[in-house]
């Protein structure tokens, strides 16, 4: 089975700490990404990679940034956490295109900045 | 474009039926179902690819309506571990331009 980790379920920063979230996948995808989860609104795009060291914006990359230095491991980094940026975050991998093939999910990290 | 997914939420009595809608403004290559029960991660249901293929998993299966750029979720016989929200997914040109649609809340009860 497909396993993809993050480092936290639950994590609470101060407006303007830079935060980095965590998400390592054990089945040799190529693709990785990060989708944010607000009520209402779905799961939205904010990065994804379909390489080492390669990367591609998505829906909402404002205010993020995203590091893939191995296959198996896709960092988010928040520079400067604020209020907006309250929300479950979740990391998926795939093995091919973002919409060929099933991804696989994390199991999230609830971010909470004050 | 965010698809569009019909209804919002739905509750239905154990052993109901009941069906999700996913409907795009853009041509489609294909369709993702995916499942997130409370406090869980999305886990995938199917995927249907342009062709208008229509697919089953247990007693969940979905269409795809090519010239009408929708799909349809079909639940039969619902039961209790399938509430939770269904999220419907589309890419266009060959899996590029992936987004997911705002789910659909389901709720079944005994």
């Amino acid at each position: 089975d497909v396993k993809v980790t993050q480092s936290s379920r639950y994590l609470v920063k101060r407006t303007g700490e830079k935060v980095f979230l965590e998400c390592v996948q054990d089945m040799d995808h190529e693709n990785m990404f990060w989708y944010r989860q607000d009520p209402g609104l779905g799961l939205r795009l904010i990065y994804f990679s379909y390489d080492v060291k390669m990367k591609e914006k998505g829906d909402i990359p404002e205010g993020y940034s995203v590091s893939r230095e191995k296959k198996e491991r896709f960092s988010l980094i928040l520079e400067s956490a604020s209020t907006n940026q309250t929300s479950m975050y979740l990391c998926a991998s795939s093995l091919g295109a973002e919409g060929a093939r099933e991804q696989y999910f994390g199991p999230g990290t609830r971010l909470t900045v004050t | 474009q965010q698809p569009v997914q019909s209804p919002q939420a739905v509750i239905l009595r154990e052993g109901e039926d009941a069906v999700i809608n996913c409907s795009s403004s853009k041509a489609l290559y294909s369709v993702h179902w995916y499942r997130q029960k409370h406090g869980e991660a999305p886990v995938f249901l199917m995927i249907l690819l342009k062709g208008g293929e229509q697919k089953g998993h247990e007693k969940i299966s979905a269409s795809f309506n090519e010239k009408k750029q929708q799909s349809s979720l079909y639940l039969t016989a619902s039961q209790l571990s399938y509430s939770g929200t269904y999220f419907c997914g589309t890419a266009d040109n060959y899996g590029q331009n992936f987004v997911f649609g705002p789910g659909t809340r389901l709720s079944v009860l005994p």
